[in-house]
C-alpha cells in the first residue's frame, strides 16, 4: 500500500515562528502536493511539484514556500507563521500516468498559530 | 476546470444503496471523473474514476451518463463507516491539479 506520512499530526506555534511541515511518500511517485483545508472552503491547493527541485504555485501560495530536494520528500515552509495560517494541512502524492487524478493523501497536520 | 455540482448532504439507511449524484455539464471529451471521500479527521481517500464507461471496484460503482454530463457514485450496501464527505472531481486533462469543492456529506444511519 502507498503510504504518505506527515511528520506531525498536531502542532502549536506562535506568530512569527518559522514552521516546517514534512511529507514523505514511499511509492516513488513523481508528483507531490500540499493542500490546506478550512471549514466551508474545502481543500485548496498551495503548491505542487512534478519532480525533484521543481515546484509550481497552486491557488493560494502566498505566505508559503516549498522544498523538494529528494523525490520522496516534499516540505511546506511557513517563513513567518500568522494566525490566518491556522488550518489542517494535507500532503498528497501521485504517479505520473495518463489518468492522473489518483492522489494518495496523508493523515494531515493540524497547525494552530497563536 | 470542469465545474461539478453536488448536493450538500444526503442520508442513507445502513444496508441500503447510497446513490450520490454529481453534475459536470462542462466536462471535456478527454477528462476523467474522480470520486474521493473524506472521513472525519482523516485525509481524503480515492474511491474510483472513469472516462465514459461504467466502472466498479471493491468500494463502489460509478455510473456515467452517455452524454457524460453527470455521474452517480453507488455504494451498494452502505455501512456506518461510509459516513463521510464525498467529492466528485473533474481535473483538467493530464494534470493532477484537483479542485476539491465542498462535496456531499453522506450520513448513514442505523
Amino acid at each position: 500500500d502507498v503510504k504518505v506520512t506527515q511528520s506531525s499530526r498536531y502542532l502549536v506555534k506562535r506568530t512569527g515562528e518559522k514552521v516546517f511541515l514534512e511529507c514523505v511518500q514511499d511509492m516513488d511517485h513523481e508528483n507531490m502536493f500540499w493542500y490546506r483545508q478550512d471549514p466551508g472552503l474545502g481543500l485548496r491547493l498551495i503548491y505542487f511539484s512534478y519532480d525533484v527541485k521543481m515546484k509550481e504555485k497552486g491557488d493560494i501560495p502566498e505566505g508559503y514556500s516549498v522544498s523538494r530536494e529528494k523525490k520522496e520528500r516534499f516540505s511546506l515552509i511557513l517563513e513567518s507563521a500568522s494566525t490566518n495560517q491556522t488550518s489542517m494541512y494535507l500532503c498528497a502524492s501521485s504517479p505520473r500516468t495518463e489518468s492522473t487524478g489518483e492522489l494518495f493523501f496523508g493523515e494531515g497536520s493540524r497547525l494552530t498559530v497563536l | 476546470d470542469a465545474k461539478t455540482t453536488q448536493p450538500p448532504s444526503m442520508d442513507c439507511a445502513e444496508g441500503r444503496a447510497a446513490n450520490l449524484p454529481c453534475n459536470h455539464s462542462t466536462i471535456s471529451g478527454n477528462e476523467y471523473v474522480y470520486w474521493y471521500r473524506q472521513i472525519h479527521s482523516q485525509g481524503p481517500q480515492y474511491i474510483i474514476h472513469g472516462l465514459k464507461n461504467n466502472e466498479t471496484n471493491e468500494m463502489a460503482s460509478l455510473i456515467i451518463t452517455e452524454d457524460r454530463k453527470s455521474s452517480t457514485l453507488i455504494l451498494p450496501h452502505a455501512t456506518l463507516r461510509d459516513t463521510a464527505v464525498y467529492y466528485c472531481i473533474v481535473p483538467p486533462y493530464n494534470t493532477d491539479k484537483l479542485i476539491f469543492g465542498t462535496g456531499t456529506r453522506l450520513q448513514v444511519f442505523p
